[in-house]
């Protein structure tokens, strides 16, 4: 079946910091890949997607690049923001019915 | 026009009691999906819909039960509550043909 890995986290940054969050999956046929973020009691947003191979997807200055060789997704911010503290999620899905998660990566920023 | 909303916000019940969380969408989207969220985990599916009258299971289906008599409204049933259904509770819709899901605000629900 379907499967999404993420970087065990949590991680914590200070301002301005470069973020990267690892995300590799397997999947059968050709999924789109996603990256959610999902802020304390709030439900999940969607931050960046990617439909196929090469594909860049981003977002709020983030982004992550699909990857078919390397089946990975990883998400990167140059320069992060106490604002930018938050869970994220990398999912993949191969019709809008139902999606693969990973298990969430916790952001902390500290000023 | 409200997206996705899901009722209640929260939820208390004791073991054995059953009760029916509530997921509405305006969006005219043929997919709706109910997930549960447990703390250090990603989402799980429990039930999928692709349409009115067409349900399916997901990865963690046992002790609950979906219906979809319309293309607006998709609830989700817990028959008989446990402890274990202790979780948050995470209702998503998205159109034919597309890849994009739209996730309702979530009901936080405690089993005692």
């Amino acid at each position: 079946g379907d499967s999404v890995t993420q970087m065990e986290g949590p991680v914590t940054l200070s301002e301005e910091a470069f973020l990267t969050i690892n995300c590799t999956y397997t999947a059968t046929g050709y999924p789109s890949l996603f990256w959610y973020v999902q802020y304390p009691g709030e439900g999940l947003q969607l931050l960046l997607k990617a439909t196929k191979a090469d594909d860049k997807g981003s977002n709020k200055g983030f982004e992550a690049t699909y990857r078919k060789e390397t089946t990975s997704f990883h998400l990167e911010k140059g320069s992060v923001q106490v604002s930018d503290s938050a869970v994220y999620f990398c999912a993949l899905n191969t019709n809008a019915g139902k999606s693969t998660f990973g298990d969430g990566t916790t952001l902390t920023v500290k000023p | 026009n409200a997206g996705v909303t899901q009722t209640p916000k929260f939820q208390v019940l004791k073991t054995g009691q059953s009760m029916t969380l509530q997921c509405a969408q305006d969006m005219n989207h043929e997919y709706m999906s109910w997930y549960r969220q447990d703390p250090g985990m990603g989402l799980r599916l429990i039930h999928y819909s692709v349409g009115a009258g067409i349900t399916d299971q997901g990865e963690v289906p046992n002790g609950y039960n979906v219906s979809r008599s319309t293309t607006e409204d998709f609830p989700l049933r817990l028959l008989s509550a446990a402890p274990s259904q202790t979780s948050v509770y995470f209702c998503a819709t998205g159109g034919r043909g597309t890849d994009t899901q739209y996730f309702g605000p979530g009901t936080r629900l405690t089993v005692l």
